[in-house]
């Protein structure tokens, strides 16, 4: 089964630095473009982060635009999503997406997310 | 940037009502544009990629159409598991370009 499962999530202080993680099973890893994705509580999806196949090219939304890094290890199936100097509008349940084949821009497998608090 | 409403931001239905949701762009996207459902607690899960094209394994009672700037997603007889919330997506063939609807609640 193709699977996302992330983790790293939890309380922390604004400005603050937090690593997550989203580790993938069932695929072939290293061929898929991935994603992060956000939902802040009861609003909606923001796109946040995108990274290549090979982690050679790299996008992110202005909002986290020189706070937020992402990367990834194809050898261990992995993704990365490095956060620093947190605020309190980053408080948000972060998805990894795969990116799926063909010529659409479609999330075609999300993992269950991880939740990130950031308060005081 | 390209901007996306959807209306109605939620709508009351019942069982075997037939569901449209519509998701308007600021600019045409050339049938660049997804629809994913979202049940309380989940995450998104992709139903509808390039406007029209039904993932594997999702109902055959939804269905999506459009061009240009208007797009729908239309749901032929609300089943019980489909109550949840749905949401657009355009994309214009680059990594940054995506953007996501504000979300449209059944309920």
């Amino acid at each position: 089964e193709e699977e996302l499962v992330e983790s790293g999530g939890r309380l922390i202080q604004p400005g603050r630095s937090l690593r997550l993680s989203c580790a993938a099973s069932g695929f072939t890893f290293n061929i898929y473009e991935m994603n992060w994705v956000r939902q802040a509580p009861g609003k909606g999806l923001e796109w946040i982060s995108y990274i290549s196949s090979n982690g050679n090219n790299v996008y992110y939304a202005d909002s986290v635009k020189g706070r937020f890094t992402v990367s990834r290890d194809n050898a261990k199936n992995s993704l990365y999503l490095q956060m620093n100097n947190l605020r309190a509008d980053d408080t948000a349940l972060y998805y990894c997406a795969r990116r799926g084949v063909g010529a659409s821009i479609a999330f075609d497998i999300w993992g269950q997310g991880t939740m990130v608090t950031v308060s005081s | 940037d390209i901007q996306m409403t959807q209306s109605p931001s939620s709508l009351s239905a019942s069982v075997g009502d037939r569901v449209t949701i519509t998701c308007q762009a600021s600019q045409d996207i050339t049938k660049s544009l997804n629809w994913y459902q979202q049940k309380p607690g989940k995450a998104p899960s992709l139903l509808i990629s390039a406007a029209s094209d039904l993932e594997i394994g999702v109902p055959s009672r939804f269905s999506g159409s459009g061009s240009g700037t208007d797009y729908t997603l239309t749901i032929r007889s609300l089943q019980p598991e489909d109550f949840a919330t749905y949401y657009c997506q355009q994309y214009d063939h680059n990594p940054l370009g995506v953007t996501f609807g504000p979300g449209t609640k059944v309920d």
